[in-house]
C-alpha cells in the first residue's frame, strides 16, 4: 500500500537547467496537487488536477508547468531553475470529494544553485 | 484570498502536559484539515473537520464554523508528538490554503 510516491527525493539542479518531479498515487483518487513549502511560508499551492484531463494554477504557478499523465500520475516541470526554486515539493492527492481528507507524498527537497 | 492564521507560532512542552493549538480563518469555509509534520517532514492528515468535535486517542479537534475557528486539543504529550501542526481549509474547490503551522517541541 504506496499511497503517494514522489521521485527524486532530493535534487541539485544549477541555475538555468530543467527537471521534472514525477508523483504517482494507486489510491485511485481524483484529484491531485503539487505543494511547495519554504521556511516560515507554510505551504502554497503551485498546481493541482481536480480530475484525469484537467489542471489548474494554484497560488505560486510561474515558472512551473504540470501534466496528469493519467489518473495515477501528476508531473511537475521546471523549464528553467532558479535560485528562488529551492524548496521542498509535496505532491498531494485526494477523492476529490466532501469528506475525505488528502494523502502527501514525502517530499522532494530541491536546491537551485 | 482566504486567510488562516494560527497560533501559537511555537510551543515547548514537558512530556505528559496538554496543549491547544488555533486556528482562525477569515471566510466560511466547506474543509477543514489538521496535518502533523513530523520531523523527518512527512505530513499526515490527523482530521477531516469542517464543523463539529472528533476524536482520536490523544488527539481531538473541535471546529466552531460560524465563528471561524478551530482547535486541537494535545492530551498526555509524548516525545513523539513533535514536529509542526498545520491547518488548512477549502473554500469549496477542492484545493487546501494551509496556515504556517505550530511549531511543537515536546520534551522527556
Amino acid at each position: 500500500n504506496a499511497g503517494v510516491t514522489q521521485t527524486p527525493k532530493f535534487q541539485v539542479l544549477k541555475t538555468g537547467q530543467s527537471m521534472t518531479l514525477q508523483c504517482a498515487q494507486d489510491m485511485n483518487h481524483n484529484s491531485m496537487y503539487w505543494y511547495r513549502q519554504d521556511p516560515g511560508m507554510g505551504l502554497r499551492l503551485i498546481y493541482y488536477s481536480a480530475s484525469e484531463g484537467t489542471t489548474d494554477k494554484g497560488e505560486v504557478p510561474n515558472g512551473y508547468n504540470v501534466s496528469r499523465l493519467n489518473k495515477r500520475e501528476f508531473s511537475l516541470r521546471l523549464e528553467s531553475a532558479a535560485p528562488s526554486q529551492t524548496s521542498v515539493y509535496f505532491c498531494a492527492s485526494s477523492i476529490g470529494e466532501a469528506g475525505y481528507g488528502y494523502t502527501f507524498g514525502s517530499g522532494t527537497r530541491l536546491t537551485v544553485v | 484570498g482566504i486567510q488562516v492564521e494560527q497560533s501559537p507560532p511555537d510551543l515547548i512542552l514537558q512530556e505528559g502536559a496538554n496543549s491547544t493549538l488555533r486556528c482562525n480563518f477569515s471566510d466560511s469555509v466547506n474543509n477543514l484539515q489538521w496535518f502533523h509534520q513530523n520531523p523527518w517532514g512527512q505530513l499526515i492528515n490527523l482530521f477531516y473537520i469542517p464543523s463539529g468535535t472528533k476524536q482520536n486517542g490523544r488527539l481531538s479537534a473541535t471546529t466552531v464554523a460560524t465563528e471561524r475557528y478551530s482547535l486541537l486539543y494535545i492530551s498526555s504529550s509524548q516525545t513523539t508528538d513533535s514536529g509542526v501542526y498545520f491547518c488548512a481549509v477549502d473554500l469549496g474547490y477542492s484545493t487546501l490554503t494551509f496556515g504556517k503551522g505550530t511549531m511543537l517541541l515536546v520534551s522527556p
